[in-house]
């Protein structure tokens, strides 16, 4: 089953894009890239998700690699509310959410 | 509204009573699924459901069961809760075929002590 690497935290500065990989190098043809962030002890959110090609929405824009095995979220402006964990994970195989990636987003 | 609700949403019990954390969702979802979150160790799976009677066991099952006799209700059994099963718990669900596509949707969680 593909597994994701994220790292464990990440800082930016308020107004800048916050660039967040996520490394799924074993992924297969028919799994997705979700991303869900969780703020504070609140249920997951979604953001995110995409097969192969960049997907971008009013929250965040997603860039996957051509080869699939990492991707990258890109919150364009990030403001001090999208400080959160962000996860990345793989579906439909994979289910299971790791740590994520802590994201403190600075003034 | 669409949503998936959890109760009770804080709950303090003793070792050995037995106990029920219920989830509804009222969006006709097929995928439904148990996490807990530990610090430091993200969201695990305990239990999940492709559809009405279709269990499976997620990563970390030991300890609870579950049901699924009716499309929108998915409760999580404690039958003999222990200290190790405080924690912080998570309903979701999802659709698109047997929950392989689509985003999840969490409840607000259930946060349950045991003494």
């Amino acid at each position: 089953d593909a597994k994701t690497t994220q790292p464990t935290s990440m800082d930016c500065a308020e107004g800048r894009a916050a660039n967040l990989p996520c490394n799924h190098s074993t992924i297969s043809g028919n799994e997705y890239v979700y991303w869900y962030r969780q703020i504070h002890s609140q249920g997951p959110q979604y953001i995110i998700h995409g097969l192969k090609n960049n997907e971008t929405n009013e929250m965040a824009s997603l860039i996957i690699t051509e080869d699939r095995k990492s991707s990258t979220l890109i919150l364009p402006h990030a403001t001090l509310r999208d400080t959160a964990v962000y996860y990345c994970i793989v579906r439909p195989r994979d289910m299971r959410f790791g740590a994520g990636t802590r994201l403190t987003v600075k003034p | 509204e669409a949503q998936v609700t959890q109760n009770p949403r804080y709950l303090i019990t003793v070792t050995g009573k037995k106990l029920t954390v219920t989830c509804s969702q009222n969006m006709n979802h097929e995928y439904m699924s148990w996490y807990r979150q530990d610090p430091g160790l993200g969201l695990r799976q305990i239990y999940y459901s492709m559809n009405v009677e279709v269990t499976d066991k997620g990563d970390v099952p030991e300890g609870y069961k579950v049901s699924r006799k009716e499309k929108r209700n998915f409760p999580l059994i404690l039958e003999s809760p222990s200290p190790n099963q405080t924690s912080l718990y998570f309903c979701a669900s999802s659709s698109g075929l047997a929950g392989y596509t689509g985003e999840l949707f969490f409840g607000e969680g259930s946060r349950l002590t045991v003494l």
